[in-house]
């Protein structure tokens, strides 16, 4: 069936470090792929999404790109801020309308200043 | 537009209780969900349903019911609550592939 797996957490960086949590999957076809970011006390957001292969996501420094060969969608931001402390959510979906999105377990990722 | 919203924002009940959390949409979507959270485990599916009048069973939707009569709104009952429905509940519509989360509801169980 359809999964996602995301690095374990937490990951903790000072401010200003690279970010890259990795997240792979296991889907039949071309699912469409998505980072999800969850504040404290809030819930989902939508972060990124790429639909097809070598799609790039980006949104607020982030980037993830749709690599069919790896089937990977690793997030990355190359200088992270204290306000980006969150949890982020790997997801696919096989992309009609009524399917399914499925979700990994969440890597919660902590800035230092 | 105020998106999703949900009600309560925390709820504790005892054991054999029942209630009802509310979700409800204004972007008129058709497709909604219900999702519980808990540690380590991410997000799992309930109930979603894809328009009014038609609901389906997600991953884990024993001890909870749906019900969808309205586009609006879809709430989630709990029958009989028990400690293992100890748990942060989130609402989502969705438009094409791109879902909207609720601020969800914290419910303990004791």
């Amino acid at each position: 069936g359809n999964s996602v797996t995301q690095m374990e957490g937490p990951v903790t960086l000072s401010e200003e470090a690279f970010l890259t949590i990795n997240c792979t999957y296991t889907a039949t076809g071309y699912p469409s792929l998505f980072w999800y970011v969850q504040y404290p006390g809030e819930g989902l957001q939508l972060l990124l999404k790429a639909t097809k292969a070598d799609d790039k996501g980006s949104n607020k420094g982030f980037e993830a790109t749709y690599r069919k060969e790896t089937t990977s969608f690793h997030l990355e931001k190359g200088s992270v801020q204290v306000s980006d402390s969150a949890v982020y959510f790997c997801a696919l979906s096989k992309g009609s309308s009524a399917s399914k999105i499925i979700f990994g377990s969440g890597t919660r990722l902590s800035i230092r200043p | 537009n105020a998106g999703v919203t949900q009600t309560p924002k925390f709820q504790v009940l005892k054991t054999g209780q029942s209630m009802t959390l509310q979700c409800a949409q204004d972007m008129n979507h058709e497709y909604m969900s219900w999702y519980r959270q808990d540690p380590g485990m991410g997000l799992r599916l309930i109930h979603y349903s894809v328009g009014a009048g038609i609901t389906d069973q997600g991953e884990v939707p024993n001890g909870y019911n749906v019900s969808r009569s309205t586009t609006e709104d879809f709430p989630l009952r709990l029958l009989s609550a028990a400690p293992s429905q100890t748990s942060v509940y989130f609402c989502a519509s969705r438009l094409g592939v791109t879902q909207y989360f609720g601020p969800g509801t914290r419910l303990t169980v004791l």
